[in-house]
């Protein structure tokens, strides 16, 4: 089946510190990947997707590399800010069926300091 | 646009009541709605999948009695909690896609639902 691993955190870091949060993946055939956070509170909002091999999504200073050759997803930011705490997931669709349902990995919480 | 909402946000109920969550998509006809159920500081777990006028396909080990489902129409989909113990306390959200197959989901804020 579907799954999707992601590292565990929590992440502290200084704002302005480089971010990457890994996100390796395995399934069947060629799954979109996606990048949804979540911030305290709230419900899930999408930061950015791939939906094929090279593809680089990227929203808001974060990219992703969609990286068949490793299964790969990471999560990168150049300078993070304290707005971005929140809890980050790695998903993936496999388009299969009538409903292309997502599989989560177990979520990294990012913490950003002064 | 792509905007899903979810009613209420906070529900407090006490053991043995049902207490019905509402998931609207409010600029888009969802053919599709999930429902998922995270437990503190954990991941989404998916209940169920509904599409429209049809019945809701629950995960395995999700107990359909339990947990209602209903979409009766394109903006709306409900989730029916019967019976409910302090364990289904947890944070319910659902989500909507469009088209018919897409892969792409738009998330509601969620439902706290507390049973005491």
């Amino acid at each position: 089946g579907n799954s999707v691993t992601q590292m565990e955190g929590p992440v502290t870091l200084s704002e302005e510190a480089f971010l990457t949060i890994n996100c390796t993946y395995t399934a069947t055939g060629y799954p979109s990947l996606f990048w949804y956070v979540q911030y305290p509170g709230e419900g899930l909002q999408l930061l950015l997707k791939a939906t094929k091999a090279d593809d680089k999504g990227s929203n808001k200073g974060f990219e992703a590399t969609y990286r068949k050759e490793t299964t790969s997803f990471h999560l990168e930011k150049g300078s993070v800010q304290v707005s971005d705490s929140a809890v980050y997931f790695c998903a993936l669709s496999d388009h299969t069926g009538t409903a292309s349902k997502l599989t989560f990995g177990t979520g990294t919480r990012l913490q950003v300091t002064l | 646009g792509a905007v899903v909402s979810q009613h209420p946000s906070w529900v407090i109920c006490k053991s043995g009541t049902s207490v019905k969550i509402e998931c609207r998509s409010l600029d888009f006809q969802a053919t599709t709605m999930f429902w998922y159920r995270q437990f503190p500081k954990q991941s989404l777990m998916l209940m169920a999948t509904s599409n429209e006028g049809s019945k809701a396909t629950y995960e395995q080990g999700v107990e359909k009695d339990k947990f209602l489902i209903n979409h009766a129409s394109l903006t709306l989909s409900t989730l029916t909690v019967t019976s409910a113990h302090p364990e289904d306390s947890s944070f319910y959200i659902c989500s909507a896609s469009f088209p018919l197959g897409s892969y792409e989901q738009y998330f509601g804020p969620g439902t706290r639902l507390t049973v005491t």
